[in-house]
């Protein structure tokens, strides 16, 4: 079993609509909670860092973190075509760790 | 544009060559970190320079993979005798400090034939 897992999608929806996606982990020694959106051939872009549990939010982004759960989601509020991308969650542990576990992308459409 | 410049975009090569990748840093980042990503999977860890110095390796990187960092600014990923497993997108990413965000080039996409 992975140690972050994510569904691949695709996940397709209509212009202005919010979208959820969401991490699930193993490892409870996660402490930093990471969203990338990767376009195709690109490298991945970072939207969202959170250290710990609790919401954090940027313009058309929320982030949320349950560590009770070990549970994280992004969520996209009023989504545009140029949202359409592969969303990548990633989390390292500890004050030293410098390795990044990311979960396996979440392909993501939206339709005009 | 002062982000993560990585070097070829694109390499074709045929199995058993070797090949060489570089990765130029934001300027000032001392730490930089070399990831794999296969398709529909997402970026593994290979390896990590703080400075001119390779403080950690996966497992992933097998005796035909080389890293290095001189001087402590780019950095060059070398794979000897390649194999049609190692096809792949090899990122390079860079952070200031170890608590710093990982800001991601845009990846040299290796295919071998």
């Amino acid at each position: 079993q992975k140690e972050v897992e994510q569904d691949p999608g695709p996940l397709s929806v209509p212009e202005g609509a919010i979208v959820s996606l969401n991490c699930t982990y193993s490892n409870s020694a996660f402490q930093y909670f990471m969203w990338y959106r990767q376009y195709s051939r690109k490298g991945p872009e970072l939207l969202m860092y959170t250290y710990s549990s609790g919401n954090k939010e940027d313009g058309r982004f929320t982030a949320q973190v349950d560590k009770s759960s070990k549970y994280i989601s992004l969520f996209i509020r009023d989504s545009q075509p140029s949202d359409s991308a592969t969303y990548l969650c990633a989390m390292s542990a500890g004050l030293y760790s410098i390795k990044l576990v990311f979960g396996a992308g979440t392909i993501l459409r939206v339709k005009s | 544009d002062t982000g993560v410049s990585q070097d070829p975009r694109h390499k074709i090569t045929k199995r058993g060559q070797n090949v060489t990748f570089r990765c130029d840093p934001i300027s000032e980042h001392n730490r930089l970190y070399w990831y794999r990503q296969t398709l529909g999977q997402g970026p593994e860890f290979l390896t990590y320079f703080q400075n001119e110095a390779q403080l950690e390796k996966s497992r992933l990187l097998s005796d035909r993979f080389s890293a290095e960092r001189p001087k402590g600014s780019f950095s060059t990923l070398e794979i000897q005798r390649t194999e049609q497993g190692d096809s792949a997108m090899y990122l390079c990413a860079s952070s200031l400090g170890i608590q710093d965000t990982q800001y991601f080039g845009p990846g040299t996409r290796l295919t071998v034939l």
